[in-house]
């Protein structure tokens, strides 16, 4: 366990909806990423949020969007779902500090299917 | 943009066998190595990683990995698997200045025979 937590753990969704999903970050940890991991393949990264602010982009269009809250939370956001949005998404949270680079720990992710 | 290659997506070993995963990663700058691993029904977790010094690291588990930079490697060892290491195992680079956001290989899938 990682103290990462993220909610739903399972969410089937049909072709052109919205979808909400949450994390709560560790104790400590102010910096969220988000990454998609599709069937077989590795993580691929969607953005991170730091202070409040997206803080790093990946290949992912702007119907991928996030929040993150005070208490460092973050929500990840897909509109206008496609077939292809079906993965395991995960979140991971890490502390930020003068630029130094500390490990980042992975909540359980959310399993959306897209009908 | 960096990339990082598993050149093993599938192993299957016995138990009390050798293991080495290998990984490349395509980055000229300074990066950061990772290896985590995904236990069936589990969240992925870390083994391992190297940002400095001993370019040998050692991690969880008696896993140990080795940071060769003139061959872009970070390579996955252990001298003995067991059952339990029965899982999927990701190498992972970060590159300095580049933020804290991780470039995954696709993963290598281990198997276990008893």
């Amino acid at each position: 366990e990682t103290g990462v937590t993220q909610s739903p753990t399972h969410l089937i969704k049909t072709r052109g909806q919205q979808v909400t999903l949450r994390c709560s970050s560790q104790s400590g940890h102010n910096t969220v990423s988000w990454y998609q991991q599709a069937l077989g393949q590795g993580p691929q990264f969607i953005f991170q949020y730091y202070r409040e602010e997206e803080n790093g982009r990946g290949n992912f269009p702007p119907r991928f969007s996030g929040l993150q809250f005070p208490n460092y939370s973050s929500e990840l956001n897909v509109n206008a779902l496609e077939l292809d949005d079906s993965a395991l998404y995960l979140c991971a949270s890490s502390r930020t500090s003068g630029g130094a680079i500390y490990e980042q720990f992975f909540g359980p992710g959310t399993r959306l299917t897209v009908l | 943009a960096q990339s990082v290659s598993q050149h093993n997506h599938h192993v299957i070993l016995s138990e009390a066998a050798s293991l080495e995963l290998g990984c490349n990663y395509s980055y000229g700058g300074t990066v950061n190595l990772f290896w985590y691993v995904q236990y069936p029904g589990q969240h992925l977790q870390l083994l391992l990683k190297y940002f400095s010094g001993d370019p040998l690291v050692k991690g969880i588990k008696g896993f140990e990995a080795e940071f060769i930079k003139s061959k872009f490697s970070f390579n996955l060892r252990k001298p003995s698997v067991q059952w339990s290491d029965t899982a999927e195992y990701f190498c992972a680079v970060t590159v300095t200045g580049g933020g804290n956001k991780l470039t995954f290989g696709t993963g290598t899938q281990l198997k276990v025979e008893l």
